[in-house]
């Protein structure tokens, strides 16, 4: 089946850079969240989409902005990039609300950066 | 605020035999959905299981089922024939039903012994 792709799989940046993290949902998912897991913890919520609006906002900077064109697909787009961005960025996508399966949520591999 | 709790940094368990990993959670909801991810090596996040809270049936999934606790918010996960596939990180997650963020435990190292 298929599922969430994320690209690019890693990316190096130096500081002050900026960089654009993309993710396809996996079809007919309309529903779009971003995840930020730094080195030994847990993943923290960023911003999520449902319908090429913003549905909700976690911890996000300022320097960080997200958007979800028409077909759905979803980037994230970081800049004046520091040290502390380097993390494991995740993308997942869902059904619309309503019902059991647009609960749930299913990861993309992960877009690795590494700020320098 | 809604919080996930993993009191177990790490576990070991000998290959064909039984773990359980505990999670616990604070929320004032009284409808939303429980989930067990699996991050192995590769960190890759994998679902390996999901409980809606108004189902008072425990879920299962093949080798993984849980133990829902609603009352004591407790969400424990119980693997049975361990294979060395199943080393792992595991995340407990929760999402309340009208909300869009999962909220992630600490997680728990599951080390499997040959």
């Amino acid at each position: 089946a298929a599922g969430v792709i994320q690209s690019p799989r890693h990316l190096i940046k130096e500081k002050r850079e900026t960089a654009t993290l993309k993710c396809y949902p996996i079809p007919r998912h309309d529903t779009v969240y971003w995840y930020q897991q730094g080195p030994g913890q847990d993943p923290q919520f960023l911003i999520s989409f449902y319908e090429k609006m913003q549905s909700d906002k976690g911890s996000i900077p300022d320097r960080f902005s997200a958007q979800q064109f028409s077909d759905y697909h979803s980037e994230l787009n970081m800049s004046s990039l520091e040290l502390g961005d380097s993390a494991l960025y995740f993308c997942a996508s869902s059904l619309g609300p309503g019902g059991a399966e647009g609960e749930t949520q299913y990861f993309g591999p992960g877009t690795r950066l590494l700020v320098l | 605020a809604q919080t996930v709790t993993q009191s177990q940094p790490e576990m070991s368990v000998q290959e064909a035999e039984t773990v359980t990993l505990s999670c616990t959670y604070d929320t004032s909801e009284s409808d939303y959905y429980l989930f067990w991810y699996k991050q192995p090596p590769s960190r890759q996040m994998i679902l390996v299981i999901r409980q809606e809270a108004y189902k008072q049936q425990n879920a299962t999934e093949n080798r993984f089922s849980v133990n829902f606790q609603k009352a004591a918010k407790s969400f424990s996960l119980k693997i049975s024939d361990s294979q060395l596939g199943d080393a792992a990180m595991y995340f407990c997650a929760y999402r309340a039903k009208y909300g869009n963020k999962l909220v992630f435990g600490a997680g728990t190292i599951l080390r499997v012994k040959s």
